[in-house]
């Protein structure tokens, strides 16, 4: 149960793209297509916002998406706004009724 | 509305026990699994313990295996998470959480949270 690898820091300017990677192993993100990304801002709950690598939950805007590749999945938020700032979070289903999280990538809005 | 509204957090002295409580409206409860998620004061999301929709189906983490027990009462839509044995570092923000259907699905619905201190 080895956490899942984010870098800590992301940033963009309005208007832009940027791409959070979130790598695992073949036992977690390459074994299931049960990659999540989460959405948290200060003090707030944490809010869903890509389940099972792609879908979008209603209510999340198409700026947010969602791909997998490999061991690696990855969150692109594009046309960035200043409301998108904030903690982003990736978790895979790990197998044996497990989850597992990554450590977290902080999005600056420059 | 989907709703989750954890309850029981509180102050404990280490080797103590604490019960959190979650409760659940606006939505068939035993119908879907349920997650205890937390996150240590200014760290990241740790996944606790989930159950199924049934409760004939627990799973948990490493850190709090045989000494954590998740449980619901169906009759009642609420999620209970028993913490035995407490250690410093299961302080934390204690999250409710409801799958999309089931754990791999996805968690589409979380509570504010309840805060468990483990201090002396």
């Amino acid at each position: 149960q080895s956490a899942l690898t984010q870098p800590p820091s992301a940033s963009g300017s309005p208007g832009q793209s940027v791409t959070i990677s979130c790598t695992g192993t073949s036992s977690d993100v390459g074994g299931y297509n049960s990659v999540s990304w989460f959405q948290q801002h200060p003090g707030k709950a944490p809010k869903l916002l890509i389940s099972e690598v792609s879908k979008r939950p209603s209510g999340v805007p198409d700026r947010f998406s969602g791909s997998k590749s490999g061991n690696t999945a990855s969150l692109t938020v594009s046309g960035l706004q200043a409301e998108d700032e904030g903690d982003y979070y990736c978790s895979s289903f790990g197998g044996s009724g497990s989850l597992v999280f990554g450590g977290g990538t902080k999005l600056t809005v420059l | 509305e989907v709703q989750v509204l954890e309850s029981g957090g509180g102050l404990v002295q280490p080797g103590g026990s604490l019960r959190l409580s979650c409760a659940a409206s606006g939505f068939t409860f035993s119908s879907y699994s349920m997650t205890w998620v937390r996150q240590a004061p200014g760290k990241g999301l740790e996944w606790v313990s989930s159950i199924s929709g049934a409760a004939d189906y627990t799973f948990y983490a490493d850190s709090v295996k045989g000494r954590f027990a998740i449980s619901r009462d169906n009759s009642k839509n609420t999620l209970y998470l028993q913490m035995n044995n407490l250690r410093a570092e299961d302080t934390a923000l204690y999250y409710c959480a409801k799958a999309v259907l089931v754990l791999k699905d996805g968690l589409d619905a979380w509570g504010q949270g309840t805060l468990v201190t483990v201090s002396s």
